[in-house]
């Protein structure tokens, strides 16, 4: 078990490109989960999927950030037209099953800067 | 919406002390879980407590959920204790809301 797997570890984009983030969740779990951490603003929830449905995107800035989650093994994240206040560690985590009493799983995130 | 608030923000150990850390949050949570994120690592779930108290190796935490507080207790901190504790507290919904964070530095 590798764990939740980010890619691209690190991604350094120009203002006004665009960014897509990869996700791969733990086998078998089917909650999948997407955060953003800023020395800011700390920890913020952005949207999660169950059985690769949408369930919540009520923390996505909604005109340039979307998610998807196309089969069950991965997901992404993608940004357009970056701005540099999207800079951040991106977070994508997963659970057997949705609900606080299972065990969440964090990747160990992408870094976007945004120049 | 809902606000989750830990103290201290930062804390100072000799090795050895016992830290207490506090997370306060503002509505009903139906989960709390304290997370441990070391210095430029991932976030690991450490333990579940919505109320009452609960203990796992030198760790133990106390939530009242009625007064809506919990505190995550490290008993003989180690260095490599050192980084930052994160309270999160569900809601309704799965997604969770999360605190500042207390970070940790425990010195040798």
């Amino acid at each position: 078990n590798a764990g939740v797997i980010q890619t691209p570890r690190h991604k350094v984009t120009g203002k006004g490109q665009e960014a897509t983030l990869w996700c791969e969740p733990i086998s078998g779990h089917s909650a999948v989960f997407w955060y953003r951490q800023t020395i800011v603003q700390g920890l913020e929830f952005l949207t999660y999927f169950r059985n690769q449905a949408p369930i919540d995107d009520s923390g996505m800035p909604k005109e340039r950030f979307s998610a998807q989650m196309p089969n069950q093994s991965h997901s992404t994240l993608k940004i357009q037209s970056t701005q540099p206040q999207d800079s951040a560690v991106y977070l994508c985590a997963s659970s057997l099953d949705w609900g606080g009493w299972n065990t969440l799983y964090f990747g160990a995130g992408t870094r976007l800067s945004v120049l | 919406g809902q606000q989750v608030q830990q103290s201290p923000s930062s804390l100072v150990l000799q090795e050895g002390e016992n830290a207490e850390l506090q997370c306060n949050f503002s509505s009903t949570a139906t989960q709390l879980q304290w997370f441990y994120q070391s210095p430029g690592g991932s976030l690991v779930s450490l333990l579940s407590n919505p109320s009452g108290t609960k203990h796992t190796g030198r760790l133990t935490s106390t939530t009242v959920t009625k007064e809506r507080r919990s505190s995550l207790h490290i008993s003989s901190s180690q260095t490599t204790d050192s980084g930052t504790y994160l309270c999160a507290i569900e809601g309704a919904g799965a997604k969770l809301t999360f605190g500042g964070g207390t970070r940790l530095t425990v010195r040798p």
